[in-house]
């Protein structure tokens, strides 16, 4: 299995400041047929399901505000918050859909300082 | 707008059976291109995928619960079924469904819509 390791665990901001995640993979994400990374990063509120935030490493869903940006390739990646904002409070992890099982990190818990 | 409700025992009793069904609405469990992912969530740690059904009937599993799990389609009611055997307390998990991401005919295990998740236990 691929194994997806985030760090830090636990994230303190403040309001407006920038918020950088790191999620690194035990082996490559890039498919070199398509020259893709196979990853993906969600945003979980508590009491609700994930948010899809970005795949293809940094290709922003429909909707995600452009604060959010994913960087990265092969097997490093981050996930940017360019200047946090109130709701952007929540646990953020990085998935790999390089091959089954497709596999998560552990979350990142971010808190305002 | 897919939409999708996960239901079923919010309580199993150990090595019995966990059955839990996602419900889906503004689309179709059968439409071209889709596949229903099975994803679970033990209490404060990380997402554990299951596996997934394709609107065919196709499936695929994660190895570790290969063994006792079965995800299946129910197209008369346009739902997704899971089914865990012999379940143990390591098995106590919010357990998600959710709609793979589709685009221009390709499919991926991005996960792109999500029911709200529904928190079994497993316990005597």
């Amino acid at each position: 299995d691929i194994v997806m390791t985030q760090s830090p665990d636990f994230l303190a901001v403040s309001l407006g400041e920038r918020a950088t995640i790191n999620c690194k993979s035990s082996q490559s994400l890039l498919y070199s047929s398509d020259n893709k990374n196979y990853v993906a990063w969600y945003q979980q509120k508590p009491g609700q399901p994930p948010k899809l935030l970005i795949y293809w490493a940094f290709t922003r869903e429909s909707g995600v505000p452009d604060r959010f940006s994913g960087s990265g390739s092969g097997a490093d990646f981050t996930l940017t918050i360019s200047s946090l904002q109130a709701e952007d409070v929540a646990v953020y992890s990085c998935q790999q859909y390089y091959s089954t099982p497709y596999t998560f990190g552990q979350g990142t818990k971010l808190e305002m300082k | 707008q897919v939409q999708l409700q996960e239901s079923g025992p919010g309580l199993v009793k150990p090595s019995e059976t966990l059955s839990l069904t996602c419900s889906v609405s503004g689309g179709s469990v059968t439409s071209g291109s889709s596949f229903w992912s099975w994803i679970r969530q033990p209490p404060e740690k990380g997402l554990e995928w299951i596996g997934f059904v394709s609107y065919s009937g196709s499936t695929h599993y994660n190895p570790s619960l290969r063994s006792r799990v079965t995800i299946s389609l129910a197209t008369s009611m346009n739902q997704v079924s899971l089914r865990l055997s012999s379940v143990t307390a390591a098995d106590t998990a919010v357990y998600y469904c959710a709609r793979q991401y589709c685009s221009g005919g390709d499919c991926y295990p991005i996960f792109e819509y999500w029911g709200q998740g529904t928190l079994v236990t497993v316990s005597s």
